[in-house]
């Protein structure tokens, strides 16, 4: 069974801090990886992606990858209350023996974080 | 730009009712669709998806089932609903481009069904 396992929430962090989530997956040869935000109700909103190794930013998002410890993080800098939400990781294995993908995605269980003025 | 449509946005339906939701996408053409529910206070647990008209997969065993009649549309089905149907429903797509091994997944709106 392939597994994404995020950090037991809720998170709460005050506004202008840095927000860490964090994320850990089962599958090794998992290919690419998804931060997807979701607001109560709401639908979820993709906000990063990463494949390579190290860090991608965008904004005051810092998604962080490291394959070798399976391990993929979401940084958000300056952290503002519209930033409370539940966020998503994702994780895609890639090809499957056969080479061919079907773009499935693997979703953890959600982090809240909550960003209190 | 591409565009994902899920309707109804609501829906409340009695136990053993037949169900249908619709799911197009616009400004794309051969996306790989999917359907996915979404439990209150749980994840994401994906139905069923499909690389092409008339190609289906199931994920989970259930009395759900869906079919894409054209190449943009997916249709979620189900011919009698049990109360554990209840939840919230997504249908995301996505493509195969530069990228092709990122594979971001584009949500619709969703659809909140409640069987009572």
């Amino acid at each position: 069974q392939k597994e994404v396992e995020q950090n037991s929430g809720p998170l709460s962090v005050p506004e202008g801090a840095i927000a860490s989530l964090n994320c850990t997956y089962s599958d090794q040869g998992s290919q690419s990886f998804f931060w997807y935000r979701q607001y109560s109700g709401k639908s979820p909103e993709l906000i990063m992606f990463i494949y390579s190794n190290g860090d991608k930013e965008d904004g005051r998002f810092t998604a962080q990858l490291n394959k070798a410890s399976q391990y993929v993080s979401l940084l958000i800098r300056d952290s503002q209350p519209s930033d409370s939400a539940t966020y998503l990781c994702a994780v895609n294995p890639g090809r499957d023996a056969g080479g061919t993908s079907y773009g499935k995605l693997t979703f953890g269980q959600g982090t809240i974080l909550t960003v209190h003025p | 730009s591409q565009t994902i449509h899920q309707w109804p946005a609501t829906l409340v339906q009695p136990v053993g009712s037949p169900l249908s939701l619709e799911c197009t996408v616009e400004g794309t053409s051969n996306p790989n669709l999917y359907w996915y529910r979404q439990a209150a206070g749980r994840g994401l647990q994906l139905l069923f998806y499909s690389v092409g008209i008339g190609q289906i997969s199931s994920e989970v065993p259930q009395n759900l089932s869906a079919s894409r009649p054209q190449d943009r549309q997916f249709i979620l089905s189900s011919k009698k609903l049990l109360l554990s149907d209840s939840g919230f429903y997504l249908c995301a797509w996505s493509g195969e481009g530069p990228r092709t091994h990122s594979y971001e997944q584009y949500f619709g709106p969703g659809t909140r069904l409640t069987v009572t």
